[in-house]
């Protein structure tokens, strides 16, 4: 079955800063989709960014990007410039079939 | 264009009762699909359904059920509430299956 781990639980920067957060999966197959969700306090789950396991070139949406090592099965994101408003859990996902969640990392935003 | 909807968004029901939740998809999007949150267990899912048919199912027992409607809104039932059922269940749909899926407000369910 395939798993996806988030090794930190909780992470902290300073406002502007930048902060990356680790993922890494299990899996046998090799055409699946990863994503990074939000999940700020009132609990709604946004999609930050997508990355399909086929494209070699990492996924980069505004100030947030990924750093996709498909061998290593590793998926991390980048948050440049971070902003109050990122203070959030971010939960890492894999998807073939059906959503596979990490633990999430509850990030922290310090002025 | 309007997002995922979920109602209610809370729910208090007793042991033993049964609790139906909706969710309503995107405009355009066939696929649905159900998790379970809580603290200990994490992001958990539930099942999809695309096109009125259960596409996925995941690990949970028979008392968690749901359907599809032609018009692609679903609805999640748990019969015989335990007071691990207390959760919140969040519905996301996406375009196909196996694609980006976009989620609800969620609803806060508490079993008393």
């Amino acid at each position: 079955a395939q798993t996806v781990t988030q090794s930190q639980p909780e992470m902290s920067v300073q406002e502007a800063e930048t902060v990356t957060l680790s993922c890494t999966y299990d899996t046998s197959e090799s055409d699946y989709y990863l994503f990074w969700y939000k999940q700020p306090p009132s609990r709604q789950m946004i999609l930050v960014i997508r990355q399909e396991a086929y494209k070699q070139q990492n996924a980069t949406e505004n100030r947030f990007s990924v750093n996709f090592q498909k061998a290593a099965k590793s998926f991390s994101l980048k948050i440049s410039d971070s902003q109050l408003g990122d203070a959030a859990m971010y939960f890492c996902a894999y998807l073939r079939g059906k959503l596979v969640f990490g633990k999430g990392t509850k990030l922290t935003v310090n002025p | 264009k309007a997002g995922v909807t979920q109602t209610p968004r809370y729910l208090i029901k007793t042991r033993g009762q049964q609790v139906t939740l909706s969710c309503s998809p995107i405009s355009g999007h066939r696929s649905v699909s159900w998790y379970q949150q809580t603290p200990g267990q994490g992001l958990q899912f539930l099942f999809e359904y695309f096109s009125e048919t259960q596409r996925n199912k995941g690990n949970f027992p028979g008392r968690f059920s749901g359907r599809q409607f032609s018009n692609s809104r679903s609805e999640m039932n748990v019969s015989t509430l335990e007071l691990g059922d207390s959760a919140l269940y969040l519905c996301a749909s996406s375009r196909v299956a196996d694609n980006e899926q976009f989620f609800g407000p969620g609803t806060r369910l508490t079993v008393l």
